[in-house]
C-alpha cells in the first residue's frame, strides 16, 4: 500500500508570493491533517479535513487555507508569504477521524526569501 | 485550549543508559499517542494508549498513561544509537484534533 505522498518536496518562494502544497493520502483514508513544523515551535496543527469538510482548524491566520477533494486528496495554500512561513509542512492521513493513528508524508520544505 | 508539554526538550544519553521523557496535558485526554521522528525524516507512529494507568512495552520502550489520563511517559532502556531522534507525544480529546507536545530530542553518545 502506497504511503502518504506530498508534492513538491522542496520549494523556494519570495515574500508576498503564494504557494500551494499537495497531499495524497493512503488509499482508503478519508481524513487528512496538515501540520507546520519549525525548529522552535514543534508540530503545529493547521487543519483537518474529512470528506471534503474542514473539521478542525488551528490558530493560524487566514492566509493559510486548505481544501479536500472528492478523492480525499488535499491541498493547502499560503498566500502573501512571510519569512516566518519557512517550515516543513507535513500532511498526515488516518482511517479514523479525530484521534486515529496518523500516517505522515515526507513533507514539503518551504523556504521563503 | 488544550496544551501538551514535554520534558526534557533535549536528552543527551550515553549509549547503554536508560532515560525517560515525560508528557503532560493541561486537560484530561481520551488517548495519547507517541511518535518518533528520525533526523531528516517524518514522524512515525509508535503506540497509542487509551486506558487509565495503561502500560505498554515495545522491546526496550515502555509507555505509560497516567491514572488521571493527563500525563504519559516513555522510558527507553539500554539506549542504542538507533534511538536517536525526536520523540513526540500527542494528546487526543474526544472529537477534537490531536495536540502535539514540543518533542524530546534524543542524542546518543557512543
Amino acid at each position: 500500500k502506497a504511503g502518504v505522498t506530498q508534492t513538491p518536496r522542496y520549494l523556494i518562494k519570495t515574500r508576498g508570493q503564494q504557494v500551494t502544497l499537495s497531499c495524497s493520502p493512503i488509499s482508503g483514508h478519508r481524513s487528512v491533517s496538515w501540520y507546520q513544523q519549525t525548529p522552535g515551535q514543534g508540530l503545529q496543527f493547521l487543519f483537518e479535513y474529512f470528506s471534503e469538510t474542514q473539521r478542525n482548524k488551528g490558530n493560524f491566520p487566514g492566509r493559510f487555507s486548505g481544501r479536500q477533494f472528492s478523492n480525499s486528496r488535499s491541498e493547502m495554500n499560503v498566500s502573501t508569504l512571510e519569512l516566518g512561513d519557512s517550515a516543513l509542512y507535513l500532511c498526515a492521513s488516518t482511517s479514523r477521524v479525530g484521534t486515529g493513528e496518523l500516517f505522515f508524508g515526507e513533507g514539503s520544505r518551504l523556504t521563503v526569501l | 485550549g488544550q496544551q501538551v508539554m514535554q520534558i526534557p526538550q533535549y536528552q543527551h544519553v550515553q549509549e547503554g543508559e536508560d532515560f525517560t521523557t515525560y508528557c503532560n496535558s493541561s486537560t484530561t485526554l481520551s488517548n495519547i499517542q507517541w511518535y518518533k521522528q528520525r533526523p531528516g525524516g517524518h514522524p512515525v507512529f509508535l503506540i497509542q494508549l487509551v486506558k487509565s494507568g495503561e502500560v505498554k512495552k515495545q522491546k526496550r520502550l515502555t509507555f505509560q498513561f497516567g491514572e488521571a489520563k493527563k500525563n504519559s511517559s516513555l522510558h527507553i532502556t539500554a539506549t542504542q544509537t538507533t534511538d536517536v531522534g525526536t520523540y513526540f507525544c500527542a494528546g487526543g480529546a474526544a472529537g477534537n484534533k490531536l495536540t502535539f507536545g514540543g518533542g524530546t530530542r534524543v542524542l546518543v553518545k557512543p
